[in-house]
């Protein structure tokens, strides 16, 4: 079945630091691929997606590149924020398919 | 702002309540759904609604009935609900099946 993983949190960074959440997925055929973040006490946000295999999605600073051949999608940030703690989802669609959403990774960022 | 809007963000009810959750959006799209997010769980998606007809009920117990009276508008009807339901229900709408989701801020229930 279609599946998504994602690396437990929560992940605890400071300012300025590198930002690496891994996520890798199962899924029969070519999915479409997306990282939502939800901010303490609202609801989630597109912030990225990649359409398909070698796609580089990227928004805010945050990147992530569609990997076939690993069937992966991370996501990175050079330099994270206060600003960026939230939980991110990552999630898969195929076509005429439904949203399969990962467990999120909570992100602290401390100043 | 998504463009996806939901009352109350807040609700506290009984067990022996009845209310309901409401979503609207202006986006034209034409899918509509609600999820259920607890605590340490994955998303869980409860309904799905494409032009105004529901396409998917994953196993949801009777005590969540929903409506959508017009591709803007989505409702979830509750009554009889007990403690575990408690959750952040959150209503979603994107273009076609297909395409990515746009959220709105969730209704954040309390059953007592």
């Amino acid at each position: 079945g279609n599946s998504v993983t994602q690396m437990e949190g929560p992940v605890t960074l400071s300012e300025e630091a590198f930002l690496t959440i891994n996520c890798t997925y199962t899924a029969t055929g070519y999915p479409s691929l997306f990282w939502y973040v939800q901010y303490p006490g609202e609801g989630l946000q597109l912030l990225l997606k990649a359409t398909k295999a070698d796609d580089k999605g990227s928004n805010k600073g945050f990147e992530a590149t569609y990997r076939k051949e690993t069937t992966s999608f991370h996501l990175e940030k050079g330099s994270v924020q206060v600003s960026d703690s939230a939980v991110y989802f990552c999630a898969l669609r195929r076509s005429q398919g439904n949203l399969i959403f990962g467990k999120g990774t909570k992100l602290s960022v401390k100043p | 702002e998504t463009g996806v809007t939901q009352t109350p963000r807040h609700l506290v009810m009984g067990m022996t309540n009845k209310k309901s959750l409401k979503c609207e959006q202006h986006l034209g799209h034409n899918a509509m759904y609600w999820y259920k997010q607890s605590a340490k769980k994955p998303l869980e998606l409860m309904f799905v609604y494409s032009l105004e007809e529901r396409v998917e009920n994953n196993s949801v117990p009777s005590r969540f009935s929903p409506e959508c009276p017009n591709s803007s508008h989505l409702f979830l009807h509750l009554h009889t609900l007990q403690p575990e339901d408690s959750a952040l229900y959150l209503c979603a709408s994107s273009e076609t099946q297909n395409t990515e989701a746009f959220f709105g801020q969730g209704t954040r229930l309390t059953v007592v």
